[in-house]
């Protein structure tokens, strides 16, 4: 099975800009992964940000944006608020294969 | 509004099987997959599996095939997730979500398997 990384954390000041990235061991992230980025709370719930590399959904804020940067996916929030403060989950899928969940970013708006 | 709520939490045996529940609403059900991904305590989210919207095709992670089973009931607007042969590794809170492309989440099942 292929394994996808993320950062294990980060920091961001408030009103700054972060870049998380979700790679695979398997090699380039490309559209084909259709990458997916979901953002968790303690004690709440997955709530989806970001489907097939870079599309929101209604509820999410404009400061987050995906994309594939340097052969990774990737989540930029610009202008960061002290409630983005969560753990990022990336999932990538695999042609043939099941989806696999990056492990996670932790960060701190700080 | 679109809503996946899931039944109560679960305390088992090792050894023995859960059945956790998620019914929809607020959508046309047979349109959606659904999906089931798991979470272990102060760990990150695991996929399990998918069953799509003709609720006759699955497809399961590779780790839980032989364990779990996911079917559908369309007179009720809810999907189950079977888990089998438990063990105290499978203590987690397990979630529906729909999809594709995945978009509303379930709140989640607490499910804990101790002796």
């Amino acid at each position: 099975q292929a394994v996808v990384t993320q950062e294990p954390s980060l920091t961001v000041s408030p009103g700054g800009t972060v870049t998380l990235t979700c790679g695979s061991s398997t090699g380039a992230v490309t559209s084909g992964h259709y990458p997916y980025w979901f953002q968790q709370k303690p004690g709440q719930a997955p709530r989806t940000l970001i489907y097939d590399t870079s599309n929101k959904h209604s509820w999410t804020p404009a400061r987050f944006s995906g994309s594939l940067l340097g052969g990774k996916g990737a989540l930029t929030l610009s202008g960061a608020q002290p409630e983005d403060e969560a753990e990022y989950y990336c999932l990538l899928s695999y042609s043939g294969a099941r989806p696999v969940f990056g492990g996670g970013t932790k960060l701190t708006v700080l | 509004q679109v809503q996946l709520v899931q039944s109560g939490a679960e305390v088992k045996k090792p050894g023995a099987s859960v059945k956790v529940s998620c019914k929809a609403s607020g959508y046309t059900f047979t349109r959606y997959y659904m999906h089931w991904v798991r979470q272990a305590p102060g760990q990150g989210l695991e996929w399990m599996g998918i069953i799509k919207s003709s609720g006759d095709s699955t497809s399961y992670a590779q780790k839980f095939q032989g364990r779990v089973t996911m079917t559908r009931d369309t007179s009720t607007n809810t999907v189950y997730m079977e888990l089998s042969s438990l063990r105290s590794e499978d203590t987690a809170v397990y979630y529906c979500a729909r999809g594709n492309p995945v978009d509303i989440w379930g709140q989640g099942t607490m499910v804990t398997v101790s002796s």
